[in-house]
């Protein structure tokens, strides 16, 4: 299966630290995004990339979030300092340049655990 | 700004009953419109899309009309299995540049036997 994948799956961590989050698209896909979902909402969008290019950044929630997709292809969310607010699931999605619109394909996410 | 709101759930079904998820949506231009579907333990995946108005996407059994005149997207299906247990997201693409989907907060649908 060569999905979209996402590592790790599972993160804990203690308030104040660092954690780094990596996203591996399907690899033919171009656009690659970044949802936040905090348990009983929707999938909140963070950012996203067309290849290696950062189009839209304003969503994410703080300066203390970012994301590089440095050569196109996997791309990592950081998040320094993190605070026990930043308790969610993190899901990556791709999608092709030249798909019909809207058709993302997600991973399975990254829960993060801020204790 | 666009967004979505669709039905509180949970949603308990016994098997075999028709389902109705409501879901409307507030938009400045022409959106796309879709269904998510999450199962246990996995990703959200695609379950149906509508591209532009009085478009009926269609899959699995399950369907919704695009209806610009009620802005409306409601998922329907005839007869559901304890498979179809999952949770549903209506989401919408405000255009055609592949932006961002806007999701909305998710029902929750049980199916028992």
């Amino acid at each position: 299966d060569t999905g979209v994948s996402q590592n790790p799956r599972h993160k804990i961590t203690k308030r104040g630290q660092n954690v780094t989050f990596r996203c591996d698209p399907i690899s033919e896909h171009n656009r690659l995004y970044w949802y936040r979902q905090t348990l009983g909402q929707g999938p909140e969008f963070l950012t996203y990339f067309q290849n290696e290019a950062q189009l839209e950044k304003s969503r994410l929630l703080s300066d203390r979030f970012s994301a590089e997709r440095p050569k196109g292809s996997f791309s990592t969310l950081e998040i320094q300092r993190t605070e026990q607010g930043d308790s969610a699931m993190y899901l990556c999605a791709s999608s092709p340049r030249t798909g019909e619109t809207g058709e993302l394909f997600f991973g399975e996410g990254s829960r993060l655990t801020v204790l | 700004g666009d967004s979505v709101t669709q039905m509180e759930g949970p949603v308990t079904l016994s098997e075999e009953a028709f389902l109705t998820i409501n879901c409307t949506y507030t938009a400045t231009g022409y959106p796309s419109l879709f269904w998510y579907v999450q199962y246990p333990g996995e990703g959200l995946q695609l379950l149906l899309k509508a591209t532009k108005a009085d478009d009926k996407g269609s899959n699995k059994g399950f369907e919704a009309t695009y209806r610009k005149e009620t802005t409306s997207f409601h998922l329907e299906k005839g007869s559901v299995q304890v498979s179809d247990s999952a949770v549903y997201f209506c989401a919408l693409s405000p255009d055609q540049a592949g932006t961002a989907l806007i999701f909305g907060k998710g029902t929750t649908l049980s199916v028992s036997s």
